[in-house]
């Protein structure tokens, strides 16, 4: 049972466009939303979060996008660097038990 | 202020032998949880100690145990490894406020390679 699931397992763009990933939820007791981003042999890193009491998060390049009716996050980046490229990691915390809950992943492909 | 800290960084072991990692979490942090993340898999939650108790588990095998020291410094232990242990082991700590906002912060991981 994926409480978080993120459906594309890859995406690949151009340099200087727009990244959108996506991740959904099940669990209506998830209050706070954050994604991490992986390079190769490292641990992840923390990019950006989102309370549930809000609907948008912006921090540089990178805006969350929040819509709890759908369950659905996304994580826009713009403009798209080479550097970005990584895997992007939604997670979400449940208010209750306090636990994190981490999706299967988005690989990001920038592509000069 | 110093990050979480994993040693060893990378880990050579043959099947059948048993391994120990350790992780030293951020001065002040009394949570600590591991991951495993195989190739091409998401992170897979294991453990998470708080205050030396387990507090969570994932779904492992008892060959993987670990424990927390009241320094809240934690280790991992697998026993009887096996070829699919092969992984990357992230440790990662959070303060455990309660705060709706906290975060988790992992370590640089222990790359382990069973031959």
């Amino acid at each position: 049972d994926q409480q978080v699931k993120q459906n594309s397992p890859s995406l690949s763009v151009q340099e200087g466009r727009i990244s959108i990933l996506n991740c959904d939820y099940t669990n209506s007791m998830f209050d706070y939303f954050l994604w991490y981003k992986k390079y190769p042999a490292e641990g992840p890193t923390f990019l950006i979060s989102i309370s549930s009491i809000k609907d948008k998060n912006e921090d540089g390049r990178f805006t969350v996008f929040l819509n709890k009716s759908a369950k659905h996050l996304s994580l826009h980046i713009v403009p798209s660097q080479p550097g970005d490229s990584a895997v992007y990691f939604c997670a979400a915390k449940d208010n209750y038990g306090q636990n994190f809950v981490f999706g299967p992943g988005t690989r990001l492909s920038v592509l000069p | 202020k110093a990050g979480v800290t994993q040693t060893p960084r990378y880990l050579i072991k043959t099947r059948g032998q048993q391994v120990t990692l350790s992780c030293s979490p951020i001065s002040g942090h009394r949570s600590v949880s591991w991951y495993q993340q195989t190739p091409g898999q998401g992170l897979q939650f294991l453990f998470e100690y708080f205050s030396e108790t387990q507090r969570n588990k994932g779904n492992f095998p008892g060959r993987f145990s670990g424990r927390q020291f009241s320094n809240s410094r934690s280790e991992m232990n697998v026993s009887t490894l096996e070829l699919g242990d092969s992984a990357l082991y992230l440790c990662a700590s959070r303060s455990f406020s309660g705060a709706t906002n906290e975060k988790l912060f992992f370590g640089s991981g222990t790359q382990l390679s069973v031959l």
